[in-house]
């Protein structure tokens, strides 16, 4: 089946520094990818859509100056925290979706959990 | 959640018995489909049901779809410890394909 990874796995950084995730179909090309985040115990939250070379749209409540989002190829999204804060630390998934036939399958990559000290 | 609740939030059982789960939506969908998670992890799908079916079944899985009351129903039949795990709903809504992920239900398999 199709695969989607992400990059990296985790990440530790500085509270004032940037962060950028890789998210790749690796064996199907993707228009649209979505970022979503998960704090512990709770569900996935769609962060944004990520439309392959032009802008992402966002969901209400998510700053698009501090996460933005880069989708410039067909196999390629990425999402850059920007300026991470500690309350920025959580578990960001991305799922890119394949057309099959008249419907979309989504798949989503293993996620990124990223610590921000 | 963006999309819907699930209930029970938190469910917890002995081996060997049957594990329900519910999923209730908001707006018109695509498909519903359910995904397992275990801690820390990524998602792992279970099972799609499109808008016009009503069930599906999958190994100890069994998906309902009700659209009239925008609900779903995720039973795990003869449950094991290995099923411990968070189970969420997630729909594609109509007219698109974004993916909605509701609240989860965390499963708790006693051995």
């Amino acid at each position: 089946g199709a695969v989607v990874s992400q990059h990296p796995s985790w990440v530790i950084c500085k509270s004032g520094t940037s962060v950028k995730i890789e998210c790749r179909s690796l064996d199907f090309q993707a228009t649209t990818m979505f970022w979503y985040r998960q704090f512990p115990k709770q569900s996935l939250m769609l962060m944004a859509t990520s439309n392959e070379g032009s802008k992402a749209t966002y969901e209400q409540g998510v700053e698009k100056d501090k996460f933005l989002i880069n989708h410039a190829s067909l196999t390629l999204s990425t999402l850059t925290v920007t300026s991470a804060h500690p309350e920025d630390s959580s578990f960001y998934i991305c799922s890119a979706n394949l057309r099959q036939a008249l419907n979309y399958e989504q798949y989503f990559g293993p996620g990124t959990r990223l610590t921000v000290t | 959640s963006q999309q819907g609740e699930e209930d029970p939030q938190a469910l917890s059982i002995q081996e060997g018995e049957n594990a329900t789960m519910n999923c209730s939506y908001k707006t018109s969908i695509n498909n519903l489909q359910w995904y397992r998670q275990n801690s820390g992890r990524g998602l792992v799908h279970l099972i799609l049901i499109r808008s016009n079916e009503r069930e599906k079944h999958s190994g100890r899985l069994r998906v309902t779809l009700d659209t009239s009351k925008k609900s779903s129903s995720l039973l795990i039949t003869a449950s094991r410890a290995a099923d411990t795990a968070s189970y969420f709903c997630a729909t594609v809504l109509t007219g698109g394909f974004k993916t909605i992920f509701g609240a989860g239900t965390r499963l708790f398999v006693k051995a």
